[in-house]
């Protein structure tokens, strides 16, 4: 089935562990991004990628990284966990970055930081 | 600042009681606004893609709008599974730089 899968579904971790959210699609779409939902706040944009290769910074990055070294794949790293970064993680992708690509999401991570 | 609002934050309506949600923005270069249902505990899910102040586009009972300083989504005899949260997003920005806006959302409740 066509989409996008994320790993883990959940996960609590300690604060200063270092964490890799998993993120793959197969409908070989160029752009893809991650968010961060919060309560009250709505979606933001950590990072993003327009095509394998490079990447970029959204609206709120600090304390994350990413790479895109395929089409497919795009993980996002946090170094050091921190309470603050308690959310849930939300990948997409697009087929391009232009208006007329709609983003795709997936099921999303939920991630707890103590 | 680059801003999307949305309102009401919550609704609830009986069903088939027709109503319309608002996201108004505030952006510098609009490329495009979007909306998107959300179902508890699940991804975002595309609905509509409005590009210039007039367009209007229709999926069964949902009709969303575009004037230059926001959007309608319109809500025709609403059925209890049109309950959800119902995203608003904006594409902004010069070309090489972007950015993508979303509201905090509607919670949409349809009583049966």
């Amino acid at each position: 089935i066509a989409g996008i899968t994320q790993a883990p579904t959940s996960q609590i971790l300690a604060a200063g562990r270092r964490m890799t959210l998993r993120c793959t699609q197969d409908m070989r779409h160029n752009a893809m991004y991650w968010y961060r939902q919060d309560l009250g706040l709505g979606l933001r944009l950590i990072h993003y990628s327009n095509t394998a290769g490079t990447t970029g910074k959204g609206e709120v990055p600090d304390g994350y990284s990413v790479s895109r070294a395929n089409t497919d794949d795009f993980p996002l790293t946090l170094a050091s966990a921190v309470p603050s970064q308690t959310s849930v993680y939300f990948c997409a992708s697009s087929m391009g970055t232009v208006p007329d690509n709609e983003q795709f999401f997936g099921p999303g991570t939920r991630l707890t930081v103590l | 600042e680059d801003q999307v609002t949305q309102s009401p934050e919550a609704l609830r309506l009986q069903e088939g009681e027709s109503s319309s949600l608002n996201c108004s923005y505030t952006v510098s270069g609009l490329r495009g606004l979007f909306w998107y249902r959300q179902d508890p505990g699940k991804g975002p899910e595309f609905l509509f893609t409005l590009y210039s102040a007039g367009e209007e586009k229709e999926k069964e009972r949902l009709k969303a709008t575009l004037t230059k300083k926001e959007s309608f989504l319109h809500i025709t005899a609403p059925k209890p599974e049109d309950s959800a949260t119902y995203l608003c997003a904006v594409q902004a920005g010069t070309s090489g730089t972007y950015k993508y806006i979303f509201g905090t959302g509607t919670r949409l409740k349809v009583l049966a």
